[in-house]
């Protein structure tokens, strides 16, 4: 069974841009999760999708959000780039909503200049 | 706010030293994960703890759950370079899927 995959790998933007990160689940998991990971504030959760709705949503500002296709696959915009928003991207699958185990796919790190 | 505080944040030591790390909370959790992440590559679930008091084994790592399910060790008899990376503790949040701790960088010398 295919893991997590992210696309792309990796991203430069500059300041003000926006950006958009994809995330493609294992087969037959309906519920992805995105997580921001940087040095000084490790591994926080930006928000959770299930069946397409947004279920949780972490403590980040609104230009930060998401969405979910039928197929759960899963976007994530940013908007308005910040030097700040410089960080690796973590998306995670799990079968069902709630605590159940997620399986993390490789990241994305984006670069803000 | 829940906080998952892991010590220590760093950690270097000579291949087959026995070595313990902490992931230490005041609030409780329903269950709690270790990860082990590798530079360019997400977290990759070790192990799950859902009962207090719970202790499991997988190899040479040992991962015991407080009674309280406020905190939680990894305790990695003989290691080796391959052991080498970003240990994460994460608890189980209804609000927040999981709550990660700020993570214990481990290096193995070979």
């Amino acid at each position: 069974k295919a893991g997590v995959t992210q696309t792309p790998r990796y991203l430069i933007k500059t300041r003000g841009q926006q950006v958009t990160l994809s995330c493609s689940p294992i087969s037959g998991h309906r519920s992805v999760s995105w997580y921001q990971q940087t040095p000084g504030q490790g591994l926080q959760f930006l928000f959770e999708y299930f069946s397409e709705t947004q279920r949780n949503k972490g403590n980040f500002p609104g230009r930060f959000s998401g969405r979910q296709f039928s197929n759960s696959r899963s976007e994530m915009n940013v908007s308005t780039l910040e030097l700040g928003d410089s960080a690796l991207y973590l998306c995670a699958s799990s079968s069902q909503i709630g605590t159940d185990t997620q399986y993390f796919g490789p990241g994305t790190r984006l670069t803000v200049l | 706010t829940q906080l998952l505080e892991q010590s220590p944040q760093f950690l270097s030591i000579q291949e087959g030293e026995n070595l313990t790390v902490y992931c230490n909370s005041s609030s409780v959790f329903s269950s709690l994960q270790w990860y082990r992440q590798e530079p360019g590559e997400g977290p990759v679930l070790l192990v799950t703890v859902v009962t207090g008091g719970e202790v499991k084994k997988l190899k040479r790592l040992t991962f015991q759950f407080g009674d309280a399910r406020k905190d939680s060790s990894l305790h990695i008899t003989a290691a080796q370079p391959g052991d080498t990376g970003l240990y994460l503790c994460a608890g189980a949040s209804g609000t927040y899927k999981y709550i990660f701790g700020t993570g214990t960088r481990l290096k193995v010398l070979a």
